[in-house]
């Protein structure tokens, strides 16, 4: 069964400070793998998504993430912070015959100005 | 191009009364349809999907129920909601291999 962990419900950081969120996947066949963002009482936005091919994918806002197969690590990025960046953080992994998602239990960016 | 409606946004109903809310897509055919829900403090769960008309499948068990009565249309109803109920819930759709499309979300209140 699929399965993924992200490390950190809550992460803060200073505007045009790194950001890091963590997430760590496991699956029994090569997953496509998502970051989707939720602003407060919306729905969710994909970030970016791998499935095949490079395994540094770039994605909106500046966003990037890197699949890792050896670590089953699939980290979301951003070099320098900003306020608008603010927001909840779903990793996701993807049945591959149903398109079904299997969501990590998110992780709340803070950015301080 | 494909949009996603959901509808209501909010919803504030009493415990025991009866829930609907629908969920339509435009600009595609067959597509996947999936019920999410986000209970407060936790992830995303998965509660139905559907790869066609009147084929349903339940992921967890639970006090709600889906239906879908025509392609682009996809229906979460209860016949009584409990406190539980509350949450967030989302509709999405897929039809492009490896991306699911969302709606607005539905926040409801049982009270």
């Amino acid at each position: 069964a699929q399965s993924v962990t992200q490390l950190g419900s809550h992460v803060s950081v200073s505007e045009g400070a790194l950001v890091l969120l963590r997430c760590n996947y496991s699956s029994s066949v090569p997953p496509y793998l998502f970051w989707y963002v939720q602003y407060p009482n919306q729905g969710l936005q994909l970030l970016l998504k791998y499935t095949t091919g490079a395994t540094l994918v770039k994605g909106i806002n500046g966003f990037e993430a890197e699949f890792k197969k050896s670590e089953t690590s699939f980290h979301l990025t951003k070099p320098s912070a900003h306020m608008s960046d603010a927001a909840e953080y779903f990793c996701a992994v993807s049945d591959l015959d149903t398109d079904k998602l299997i969501f990590g239990t998110g992780t709340r960016l803070q950015v301080f100005p | 191009s494909q949009t996603i409606h959901q509808w209501p946004a909010t919803l504030v109903q009493p415990v025991g009364s009866p829930l609907s809310l629908e969920c339509t897509v435009e600009g595609t055919s067959n597509p996947n349809l999936y019920w999410y829900r986000q209970a407060a403090g936790r992830g995303l769960q998965l509660l139905f999907y559907s790869i066609g008309i009147d084929q349903i499948s339940s992921e967890v068990p639970q006090n709600l129920s889906a239906s879908r009565p025509q392609d682009r249309q996809f229906i979460l109803s209860s016949k009584k909601l409990l406190l539980s109920d509350s949450g967030f819930y989302l509709c999405a759709w897929s039809n492009d291999r490896g991306r699911s499309f969302f709606g607005q979300g539905t926040r409801l209140t049982v009270v």
